[in-house]
């Protein structure tokens, strides 16, 4: 199955600060997501981004299939923005396949 | 519009007791997935439907595990009998094709004592 590897595990940043979240994996896939999980263990989904590039406010990412990893950028971060940041490829037969996440804490 | 809606959001059970799962996908949404995250852990898929048939299972443990969908709609997750390393959250997840976004409910948070 698909291989995926998020960077960094952890990541605590002060209210304002900007951030980079990375994905690789180790195969081709029919489609990414990226999602935010909550502290009540909701999964919200941020973008569906197979490849290039969205933006949705504050946040954006950028999917390069043919070197198989995806960016999210967080900018202006804010207190809501914590919780875990989860990396999916995949989808067709084989659903998705999650990495282990990105742990973040937004301070005051 | 709905979300996918799942029940119970918690459970309690003591080992060896059966127990299941309910999920309700969007409505249009031909793809149902039952995934289970472990605490600390990214989701991981145990089944996938196509309408009402299970396409692919192939990491349901399925000496106590079992998953249908009737009608291809609702869906239900057993375990029979629980184990204690059963404790975890149960994820329902839906897309109108195999190939389209994925929309997760609120999960199943099951701890087996």
């Amino acid at each position: 199955g698909i291989q995926v590897e998020q960077s960094p595990p952890d990541l605590i940043l002060q209210e304002g600060a900007n951030s980079t979240l990375r994905c690789n994996f180790s195969d081709s896939v029919n489609n990414l997501q990226w999602f935010h999980q909550n502290p009540w263990g909701q999964l919200i989904n941020l973008f569906y981004i197979p490849s290039g590039t969205k933006q949705n406010g504050r946040l954006s990412a950028t999917t390069v299939a043919t070197e198989r990893y995806s960016l999210l950028y967080i900018s202006s971060s804010q207190t809501t923005d914590s919780g875990v940041y989860f990396c999916a490829p995949g989808g067709g037969a084989d659903g998705l396949t999650f990495g282990k996440g990105t742990h973040l804490i937004i301070q005051p | 519009e709905a979300g996918v809606v799942q029940s119970p959001r918690y459970k309690i059970i003591e080992k060896k007791q059966p127990v299941a799962f309910w999920c309700n996908p969007i409505s249009g949404h031909n793809t149902l997935y039952w995934y289970l995250q472990n605490l600390g852990q990214g989701p991981e898929l145990l089944i996938r439907y196509e309408n009402e048939e299970a396409v692919d299972d192939s990491q349901l443990p399925k000496d106590r595990f079992s998953a249908e969908r009737l009608k291809g709609v609702d869906s239900t997750l057993k375990i029979q009998p629980a184990e204690l390393g059963d404790s975890a959250v149960y994820l329902c997840a839906s897309s109108p094709d195999p190939y389209s976004e994925q929309f997760f409910g609120p999960g199943t948070r099951l701890t087996v004592l």
